[in-house]
Order: structure tokens, then sequence, then C-alpha cells
């Protein structure tokens, strides 16, 4: 079974700190990684995606993929109140077929 | 990226009965999925909506229950059928168009 893992949280950081979500798969053939933010009641919005091993960034958001490990993470730089929310990390095969994690849910306090 | 809407927005249904859910796109895609969020739980693919022919369903999830129509490139139902309770969810219809895009979602509660 292809699975990806996150740590549930709450992630709990303060205003104008790095905060920084993890996400780990099970595919080694996965070829794409993305990253959707969901806030409450609402459906989920892509954020960041990334393909290659290294950083993305864009603007506060970096995404961090290593391949070698399984591992892909979403650093939020400046963390604002309005970061609060539930963040999904996907992995894609192949096929273009994507498989989500359980989410981390974020909490940035003032 | 395209505008994807989605009707109802929410329903309250009682059991036994069937809803249709529409999703309607402002563009012409070739991909569009059907996924379920539980309440608290992540997303679950529910089956791939092909254009003029039958959806292809993910495990766990078979067509009597979930009925799917594609008439064309840029509209699908998904029909929940003799809902029960455990059915209440969140449903999203998504579209490919290089990325994955989600609509605005169907919150239906069952009694």
């Amino acid at each position: 079974q292809k699975e990806v893992e996150q740590n549930s949280g709450p992630l709990s950081v303060p205003e104008g700190a790095i905060a920084s979500l993890n996400c780990t798969y099970s595919d080694r053939g996965s070829q794409s990684f993305f990253w959707y933010r969901q806030y409450s009641g609402k459906s989920p919005e892509l954020i960041m995606f990334i393909y290659s091993n290294g950083d993305k960034e864009d603007g506060r958001f970096t995404a961090q993929l290593n391949k070698a490990s399984q591992y892909v993470s979403l650093l939020i730089r400046d963390s604002q109140p309005s970061d609060s929310a539930t963040y999904l990390c996907a992995v894609a095969n192949a096929g273009n077929m994507l498989t989500f994690g359980g989410g981390t849910r974020l909490m940035v306090k003032p | 990226s395209a505008v994807i809407s989605q009707k109802p927005s929410r329903d309250i249904c009682q059991r036994g009965t069937s809803l249709t859910i529409q999703c309607q796109v402002d563009s012409q895609v070739t991909m569009m999925f059907w996924y379920r969020q539980q309440p608290g739980q992540s997303l679950t693919l529910i089956a791939t909506a092909n254009q003029g022919s039958e959806a292809t369903y993910e495990s766990g999830f078979v067509i009597d229950k979930f009925p799917i129509s594609r008439p064309n490139l840029t509209f699908s139902t998904l029909t929940v059928s003799n809902m029960s309770p455990e059915d209440s969810s969140i449903y999203l219809c998504s579209v490919l168009q290089g990325l994955l895009y989600f609509g605005p979602g169907t919150r239906l509660t069952v009694l």
C-alpha cells in the first residue's frame, strides 16, 4: 500500500517564526510532490509543488525534497495567523494519480 | 487555472435517499476526479470521471453506490445512492490541468 505520512499536529508556532511541516512517503517511484492548504470548511488550495531534489522557494514558502530519504517538507517563514490551516502533502506516481497524507494542522499564535 | 463550481454547496438528507452533485468547469479538461473527505480525515479518491465512458473506481467504491456521469469535457455528476450516516462527508470535484485543482466541495450530512 502506497502511503503518505504526516504528523497530524497541531503544530503551534508563534507569529513571525518558521513553521516546518514534514511528510514521508513509501513509494520510491513517486514523481511529483505537492502541498495543499485547507482552511476549515474550505476545499484544498494548491500552494507549492516540487519535482526535483533540493529546495524550491515561492515567497514565504519553501518546499524541500529528498528522494533518497523519501522525505518532503514545507517551510513557512514569518508565519502569520492567517497561515493557520491544515496542510496536506500529496504525492503523485508516474500516472499522475495523487495520494494524500492525513494533513498537519498548523496554528500560528499572535 | 480552471474555475470549478459545484452544486449544491451543502445538503442535509434522509437515510435511504440519493443525492446528485454537479461539477461544472469553465474550460475543457481531460481528467476529472471525485474525492471524498470524511470528517477530520484526508482526501480519498472515489473515481476518475471518464468522458463518454464508464468511470474508473478506486478500491472500496462501486458504481451502484456512486454512479458518475461525464457527458462532456466541462461537466460531471456524482450521485450518492441509498445514503446512510456513514456517507456524511465533503465531496470534492477536481480537475487536472497540469496540476490538480479542487472545486469548493459539497458538504453532505445524512440523518
